[in-house]
């Protein structure tokens, strides 16, 4: 338990599907993110909230669409993606988002997506 | 810009020790190691500030040279559950932003 709750785990979607991956974290923190994780490549940063408030695009297509509602819940809502986009999704939160002064990023376990 | 971690993959017997690498072609202001066990989720093992800092954790340490832009993670006298993919994450400035490694794989055997 990393206090970072994904959900789905799992989700396979078509190219003309919409649908949302949802995170929630229990600790306390004011920033989150979302990361994409695929096969053999670094974590990929997409976007990065701050207070609710979006401090990073990391050029992240527009079919890729976050939500940060609160400090505590963030989507990512999905809307005519690619099969290049299958991969984990990787949520984070941080009492931040100064990183560095004995801050760190806490991730979830991650949304297992697959684009047919 | 991403740091560069080597070697990719290491294979070893418990009880055996290992290095991996995490080097930068830009300053750093501070590193974060993570090790991520397949289908579970990246898990925080230590933050290194610049000053030479050393950090351990159970039989892992770290150290960090800001001078070689460079840190390195021992493992010393693995275990079996110390098996995983290990990233680093740099930061380039006291900001929000974590670059990452691409990763080593480590399998310890019995």
């Amino acid at each position: 338990e990393t206090g970072v709750t994904q959900t789905p785990r799992h989700l396979v979607m078509g190219m003309t599907n919409k649908k949302s991956l949802k995170c929630e974290q229990h600790l306390g923190h004011n920033a989150m993110y979302w990361y994409k994780q695929s096969a053999k490549k670094p974590l990929e940063l997409m976007f990065v909230y701050s207070l609710e408030e979006r401090v990073e695009n990391n050029s992240v297509p527009s079919r890729f669409s976050p939500e940060c509602p609160n400090s505590s819940h963030l989507f990512l809502h999905l809307h005519t993606l690619q099969p290049e986009d299958s991969a984990l999704y990787l949520c984070a939160s941080s009492q931040g988002p100064n990183l560095g002064s004995g801050n760190t990023i806490y991730f979830g376990e991650g949304s297992w997506l697959t684009v047919v | 810009q991403q740091p560069v971690q080597s070697p990719q993959a290491v294979i070893l017997r418990e009880g055996e020790d290992a290095v991996i690498n995490c080097s930068s072609s830009k300053a750093l202001y501070s590193v974060h190691w993570y090790r991520q066990k397949h289908g579970e989720a990246p898990v925080f093992l230590m933050i290194l500030l610049k000053g030479g800092e050393q950090k351990g954790h159970e039989k892992i340490s770290a150290s960090f040279n800001e001078k070689k832009q460079q840190s390195s993670l021992y493992l010393t006298a693995s275990q079996l559950s110390y098996s995983g993919t290990y990233f680093c994450g740099t930061e380039r400035s006291n900001d929000y932003k974590l670059s990452f490694g691409a990763g080593t794989t480590v399998t310890v055997r019995a």
